[in-house]
Order: C-alpha cells, then structure tokens, then sequence
C-alpha cells in the first residue's frame, strides 16, 4: 500500500538554524499538506499546496516558513530561524484531487527538537 | 470557523466489551467527518469518514461511526474492543463550504484509549 515518507524522523538544532524537513507524498496525490503537533496538543494546520503554489496557510505559517515541491516527488518544508516554540512534530500529508477522497494520508512525522 | 471537540482525555474499557469515543463538532455549512488513529511514534492513520449519505459509516480494523447531524456528532464506536486498540484516536472535520482551495482539517485534542485485558 502507498504511504507518506518523512525525513528525517528525528531533527535537532540550535536556535536560530535553518531546517528543512522532506516529505514523499503517495506518488498519484496532488494536494499536499504540513500539519504540526507540539508535545501533548492538538494537531494543528499550517500550510496546503496544490499546483506548486500555496493555496491555504493558516496564522502560524509566517515568514519564517516556506514550501516547496522541487522536483516531481519531493515536498519541503523549511524554516529559517528556528525557535524554541518550533519544537514539534511535523506531519506532511497528502490527497487525491477527486471530489469525495478528501481523506487525507499522513507520513510517520518528523521530531523537531531546537536546543 | 470549524472546530472539534473530545470531551474525553482517555477512556477505557476491558477487552471484549464495546467502546465508544465521543466527538462533536462545529461548521458554518455542511461537515466532512474523519477519524484517525495514532500509535504511539506513528504518524496519523486514517481509520475512516462521512461524507454523505448513510449515517453509519463503517472503516478499517471494524471501527464505525455515526453521523448525528442535529446532536452534531461523529462518536467512534467497536461491538468489541482489542487490546491492540489501545493507541491515541483524533476526529476531524472540513467545512465543505470553506471555500475553493480550502482542504484543511480541524483536530480534536485526541482521546487517549486504552484497553485493559
């Protein structure tokens, strides 16, 4: 069966460092996703991407983050400067472009820790 | 705005008896309805979802769900509960009328099961 990939699974940086977190989404998916979830809360929203463009972000999608697809099967996320705050789990998802699939595939994650 | 509520932080219930995990939530239109399943270090696995039509809706590993529209629920249900349920379980829901583009999802704060032998 298809899956989500996610590298690394466990990421460690100092404060103030780029990272970029990798994703391979299920290979006929069109519609790609990063949600995070910090230690002990809910799952939370941050970016949808479709046609190589964003086409959702919520409030905690600043500046300091960014996607990317750079090539046929890989999807990025970056941040830039990281802080303490961006320690996480990091799920990149997936989902097919008919009407009713809106189910969304998840990869393992990744676990961001910033020193 | 949507949103999602789990009343419950954990349930339990001994092997063999049937379980329930309640969900409610809140769209300005009409819901896309999700259950997913965390194990612990494992990514999210979708178990299943509503759409439309019947209300009962069945999925993976003999999981339902029933789409109570004027109760505004979703609860996850099992006739007979396994120890190997026991993991981390999230209701989700889209609001179909979000807008064109708009796939996001809602978590709830996910309902910790556990199953006692």
């Amino acid at each position: 069966e298809p899956e989500v990939t996610q590298t690394p699974s466990h990421q460690v940086t100092q404060m103030g460092q780029e990272v970029i977190l990798r994703c391979v989404p299920i290979s006929n998916h069109l519609y790609f996703y990063w949600y995070r979830q910090i230690l002990g809360q809910k799952v939370e929203f941050l970016v949808s991407f479709y046609n190589n463009e964003i086409s959702e972000k919520s409030e905690i999608f600043d500046d300091q983050f960014s996607v990317e697809r750079p090539d046929g099967s890989n999807f990025t996320l970056k941040i830039r400067s990281t802080k303490l705050e961006d320690s996480a789990m990091y799920f990149c998802a997936s989902s097919e472009s008919s009407g009713s699939s809106y189910e969304q595939y998840f990869g393992p994650g990744t676990r961001l820790t910033v020193t | 705005a949507q949103s999602v509520a789990q009343p419950e932080d954990q349930v339990n219930v001994a092997e063999g008896n049937p379980l329930t995990v309640k969900c409610t939530y809140s769209v300005s239109g009409n819901p896309y309805l999700f259950w997913y399943v965390q194990y612990p270090n494992r990514g999210l696995q979708f178990l299943l979802k509503y759409i439309t039509g019947d209300n009962l809706v069945k999925g993976s590993y003999g999981f339902e769900a029933e789409f109570n529209k004027s109760q505004t629920s979703f609860h996850l249900k099992k006739p007979s509960a396994l120890v190997s349920d026991s993991a981390l379980y999230f209701c989700a829901v889209r609001d179909i009328y979000s807008g064109a583009g708009s796939y996001q999802l809602t978590f709830g704060k996910g309902t910790k099961l556990s199953v006692i032998p």
